[in-house]
């Protein structure tokens, strides 16, 4: 069974200091995975993905994130906030099963940057 | 490009009113999702398809039905409104395959009184 746990429901940072937003995933086999945003009163963006490639991931807007199996760990970085990261972040977990894609969605990080 | 689109963005219905929210899609995706975001509770997906003619139950399907007739269109249809139907609902599309990740569109705010 698939599965996604962000253990943060908020993180606050000041501008320019690293954020760190994190997930952890079950999966009976070797996953992809992927973060998104999601800006107020928006839709969702997607920021990067893993796919059994390079295990360190860059995304857009200077965030990466490193699939670590042995801790079953996919967390988000990026090494100074800005004012318009503010947002929400999802981490998903992607299987085929016989009925066609399936994505399992964590409950989301709600990141707050302070000036 | 206009990726996934999704019609109305704004809507209050009465109760016991029914609606189709649209969602089109240009790419040629054949997986396409619907999800409800409600505070607290994430996405949770309601149907989706993958493939014209093809449609299942997500995790919470009930008050709500879709259909697939073409590729491009996944609309979902409000049978009888309540108001615990009051969300935004986000539609998605991907192509096939565990590796590719989904484009969304910009959400339908309904508002159910």
């Amino acid at each position: 069974a698939q599965s996604v746990t962000q253990l943060d429901s908020h993180v606050s940072v000041s501008e320019g200091t690293p954020v760190l937003l994190r997930c952890n995933y079950s999966s009976s086999y070797s996953p992809s995975l992927f973060w998104y945003v999601q800006h107020p009163n928006k839709g969702l963006q997607l920021l990067l993905k893993y796919t059994s490639a390079a295990t360190l991931v860059k995304g857009i807007n200077g965030f990466e994130a490193e699939f670590k199996k042995s801790e079953t760990s996919f967390h988000l970085t990026k090494p100074s906030a800005h004012m318009s990261d503010a947002a929400e972040y999802f981490c998903v977990v992607s299987s085929l099963s016989n009925t066609g894609n399936q994505f399992y969605f964590g409950t989301g990080t709600s990141l707050t940057v302070i000036p | 490009n206009a990726g996934v689109t999704q019609t109305p963005k704004f809507q209050v219905l009465k109760t016991g009113q029914s609606m189709t929210l649209q969602c089109a899609q240009d790419m040629n995706h054949e997986y396409m999702s619907w999800y409800r975001q409600d505070p607290g509770m994430g996405l949770r997906l309601i149907h989706y398809s993958v493939g014209a003619g093809i449609t299942d139950q997500g995790e919470v399907p009930n008050g709500y039905n879709v259909s697939r007739s073409t590729t491009e269109d996944f609309p979902l249809r409000l049978l009888s409104a309540a108001p615990s139907q009051t969300s935004v609902y986000f539609c998605a599309s991907s192509p096939l395959g565990r590796n590719y990740g989904y484009t969304f569109g910009s959400g339908t705010r309904l508002t159910v009184v």
